[in-house]
């Protein structure tokens, strides 16, 4: 399995301001994505946080609202800039690690994100 | 268009009755299919996954290619079940997932 943490865990943010997100793997993973789950709904991706490079975002996410930083193999930042209510959800990181034959995903605890 | 749909937002059932949780998709390819699980105040885990063919927690599920279903099974519910639930699926060779809406499960003594 892989230990992931995210920091914060929950935020009430006002409108017009930007929040980071961290999360940090407990080993090297070459694979992590960002999800975000807004209220009701499932999990949509967002990007997938390449190391060293620009990370890839899905259709409807660009990078100027959600600019990703992935400086290693352990950690990632997503932000979400200048924020407004509809940018209340739960984001969640997650990373792939290999298994016998196969790979498997694992999910942060998430983030909790109000906006105001 | 990659797509997943689970029907039931929240489906309900007794202690020691089946369960069924549908999933139906939508891919032009060969996907891989997954059912996740959150319980209360938990992340997000892995249930299980089609290529696998294992049950766990006493879960089954059967890839349909005809009917393009992935339907979660289990013949005895118990009340440590209840849960959210959601199917996915992913490319070969693991892509990104997509997600249904997820089933909440209530399981009352």
């Amino acid at each position: 399995s892989a230990v992931i943490s995210q920091k914060p865990s929950r935020d009430i943010c006002q409108r017009g301001t930007s929040l980071t997100i961290q999360c940090q793997v407990d080993s090297q993973v070459t694979m992590m994505f960002w999800y975000r789950q807004q209220p009701g709904q499932s999990l949509t991706l967002i990007a997938t946080a390449n190391q060293g490079s620009e990370a890839t975002y899905e259709s409807g996410f660009v990078i100027d609202k959600f600019p990703i930083s992935r400086p290693n193999l352990t950690f990632s930042t997503l932000t979400v800039s200048n924020m407004s209510p509809e940018d209340s959800s739960i984001y969640l990181c997650s990373v792939v690690r290999e298994g016998l034959g196969y790979n498997e995903q694992f999910f942060g605890p998430g983030t909790r994100l109000t906006v105001l | 268009a990659q797509r997943v749909t689970q029907p039931e937002k929240l489906l309900s059932v007794f202690k020691g009755a089946p369960v069924e949780l549908k999933c139906n998709y939508s891919y032009s390819g060969s996907p891989e299919l997954f059912w996740y699980v959150q319980y209360s105040r938990q992340r997000l885990q892995l249930l299980l996954r089609h290529i696998s063919r294992e049950s766990i927690k006493g879960f089954t599920a059967d890839l349909n290619k005809g009917e393009t279903s992935f339907h979660l099974k289990k013949p005895f519910a118990q009340e440590e079940d209840s849960a959210m639930y959601y199917c996915a699926l992913s490319g070969t060779g693991f892509q990104k997932l997509v997600f249904g809406t997820g089933t909440r499960l209530l399981v009352s003594p």
